[in-house]
């Protein structure tokens, strides 16, 4: 069976600094792999996705994602953090509709 | 477009109750999907559908029945609802089966169980 496992349950984060929200999964075969955002009271939205295409992934908003086979990781970066990007961040991976989520990290981005 | 729609967006049942959650999705869409969210734990598949008049189950699926006999159409029912059920539930739609297309989420509904 395959997993997931966010790494950080609560990040937090200046304005105007990195952001680095860690994830790992576990898969017998070559997964598919998502981000999504859910800000609060509101839907999940994509970030972004790996599909066994390139492995650095660019998403919305100037987040990306490097896929680490070696590493079984698919860490969530973004140079600048805003005021905007406080939310909740899933990690989820996808083999044949099964698709399983990290239990989220949520961001936390200070004035 | 409507995009995922899902009714009702609170419900409030007694132990033993039985209730079907709606969704649909005007995008035809093949593949549908119910998920719960509970706090700490992220979103857990309970049932999925890779086209009308097939379903199968998930990560945590007793408890709930499913059925699509149409390609828009696909609800979810407590047949006894218990309070464990309690929980936010997403229904969610790709336009292909096989685990690489953008999921679209519905809005979601929010259920308590006394």
């Amino acid at each position: 069976a395959q997993s997931v496992t966010q790494l950080d349950s609560h990040v937090s984060v200046s304005e105007g600094t990195p952001v680095l929200l860690r994830c790992n999964y576990s898969s017998s075969y070559s997964p598919s792999l998502f981000w999504y955002v859910q800000h609060p009271n509101k839907g999940l939205q994509l970030l972004l996705k790996y599909t066994s295409a390139a492995t650095l992934v660019k998403g919305i908003n100037g987040f990306e994602a490097e896929f680490k086979k070696s590493e079984t990781s698919f860490h969530l970066t973004k140079p600048s953090a805003h005021m905007s990007d406080a939310a909740e961040y899933f990690c989820v991976v996808n083999y044949r509709d099964d698709m399983r989520f990290g239990a989220g990290t949520r961001l936390t981005v200070k004035p | 477009n409507a995009g995922v729609t899902q009714t009702p967006k609170f419900q409030v049942l007694k132990t033993g109750q039985s209730m079907t959650l709606q969704c649909a999705q005007d995008m035809n869409h093949e593949y549908m999907s119910w998920y719960r969210q509970d706090p700490g734990m992220g979103l857990r598949l309970i049932h999925y559908s890779v086209g009308a008049g097939i379903t199968d189950q998930g990560e945590v699926p007793n408890g709930y029945n499913v059925s699509r006999s149409t390609t828009e159409d696909f609800p979810l029912r407590l047949l006894s609802a218990a309070p464990s059920q309690t929980s936010v539930y997403f229904c969610a739609s790709n336009p292909r089966s096989g685990g690489t297309d953008t999921q679209y989420f519905g809005p979601g509904t929010r259920l308590t169980v006394l």
